[in-house]
């Protein structure tokens, strides 16, 4: 099976700099994601990691250490539009993939 | 694009009752899935069709049936609706076993 772990919420000020850790165990991997949903609406895709390394994407950063079963979202200059839930996604060789059960973020004046 | 397009956006049922959640795609992608979401919780799968022509279950399929009808539509069918069967559900489609995926805007249900 698959399971993933992040944080239940996390807080910062506007303009700061915030990151999200998620770890997980599956058998086979075929990368990391992450997805942004708002409170009422849909998750929205962020960003994919297959390989170990940094992925830029505008203020949003994605990071994924395949030995260590862990990877990260970086916001940065946060803003108050980014107060929402974040999750991790993984998918094992099962092609199934699992989502973790969300970080709310918190973004303050 | 439309993207992904998912009906309806509310639904109330008494309990027993049956309904059919319907998604379609105009991305071309080969997999679909039907995830549920109740609060403070992730998405969990219910059933995912990898191409045309297939589907499976996924994490919390009981309750549940699906219908792969052409590349672009998958639905979600309810036979007889049970309280805990209240909650949001998302359609998505994808490429990439499901990492890179474009969610419907979600039904809510209520039994």
């Amino acid at each position: 099976g698959q399971s993933l772990e992040q944080p239940s919420e996390v807080t910062a000020v506007e303009g700061a700099i915030v990151q999200i850790n998620c770890t997980y165990q599956t058998s086979g991997f075929y990368g990391l994601s992450w997805y942004q949903q708002h409170d009422g609406g849909a998750p929205t895709f962020l960003s994919y990691n297959a390989l170990d390394g940094l992925e830029e994407t505008g203020r949003f950063s994605s990071f994924l250490s395949r030995s260590d079963s862990y990877g990260y979202l970086l916001l940065q200059e946060l803003q108050m539009k980014d107060s929402a839930s974040y999750f991790c996604v993984t998918s094992g060789g099962s092609y199934i993939p699992t989502f973790g059960r969300g970080t709310s973020l918190i973004v303050h004046p | 694009n439309a993207g992904v397009t998912q009906t309806p956006k509310f639904q109330v049922l008494k309990t027993g009752q049956s309904m059919t959640l319907q998604c379609a795609q105009d991305m071309n992608h080969n997999s679909m899935y039907w995830y549920r979401q109740d609060p403070g919780m992730g998405l969990r799968l219910i059933y995912y069709s990898a191409s045309e022509g297939t589907t499976d279950k996924g994490e919390v399929p009981n309750g549940y049936n699906v219908s792969r009808l052409n590349k672009r539509e998958f639905s979600l069918r309810l036979e007889s609706a049970a309280p805990s069967q209240t909650s949001v559900y998302f359609c998505a489609s994808s490429e990439r076993q499901g990492l890179e995926a474009f969610f419907g805007q979600g039904t809510r249900l209520t039994v």
